[in-house]
């Protein structure tokens, strides 16, 4: 069965710092890999996907790596914002001809000015 | 592109009602999913539609659980006899084709008084 897990649960950051988040899965048959914001009380935004053959991509100041091997895969935030505050949440789907994606419960992020 | 909406955005009802949920996808995607959130956690999977089929369903879709896409663009998410365990954000998330980057709309959120 496949687990995703993120740590931290939470972080706090002054402006500026570069940050990691990092996202583990427990099977490495997957299919893609999606990180997502999601502001409180809100949806999801998608930020980056990658898929299963790739690894890495990159928008803007934000860098998506992926390791099928090892299970993990990490959210690299350059010279972060206080409008960066948010969770990050990443989630797998597993290359088992199914739909069905697999979220971890997010990292909550906040950048202090 | 006026992105993935839902209606309502907020639903509160007494136990043992009915409710109904609407998602409007991005025009032209042909999939289409439903997850449920609750507070601290990352969403989980409910059920994925492919055009008007409903190809996979997860167990947490009870039996007090249906959901329709009757001709391939809007889909409905309806629960019966809703209990205080029902209370969550409902999102719906939609993609294309050829690419299974989901985007989500904003949710609903339901409380079950």
């Amino acid at each position: 069965k496949q687990e995703v897990t993120q740590i931290p649960a939470a972080l706090s950051v002054p402006e500026g710092e570069n940050l990691v988040l990092n996202c583990s899965f427990t099977d490495s048959a997957i299919y893609n890999l999606q990180w997502f914001r999601q502001d409180p009380g809100k949806g999801l935004t998608s930020l980056l996907l990658i898929q299963s053959s790739q690894r890495e991509q990159t928008s803007g100041r934000l860098n998506a790596s992926l390791d099928k091997s090892s299970g993990r895969s990490t959210l690299y935030i350059a010279a972060s914002q206080p409008g960066d505050s948010a969770t990050y949440l990443c989630a797998v789907r597993p290359d088992t001809g199914g739909f069905k994606t697999i979220f971890g419960a997010g990292t909550r992020l906040f950048v202090k000015a | 592109d006026t992105g993935v909406s839902q209606n309502p955005r907020h639903k509160i009802t007494k136990r043992g009602q009915n409710v109904t949920f609407r998602c409007d996808p991005i025009s032209e995607h042909n999939r289409l999913y439903w997850y449920r959130q609750t507070l601290g956690q990352g969403p989980e999977f409910l059920t994925y539609f492919q055009n008007e089929a409903q190809l996979e369903k997860s167990r947490l879709l009870s039996d007090r659980f249906s959901a329709e896409r009757p001709k391939g663009s809007f889909s409905t998410l309806e629960i019966q006899r809703t209990e205080q365990g029902d209370s969550a954000m409902y999102l719906c998330a939609s993609s294309s084709p050829s690419d299974l980057e989901q985007f989500f709309g904003p949710g609903t959120r339901l409380t079950v008084l």
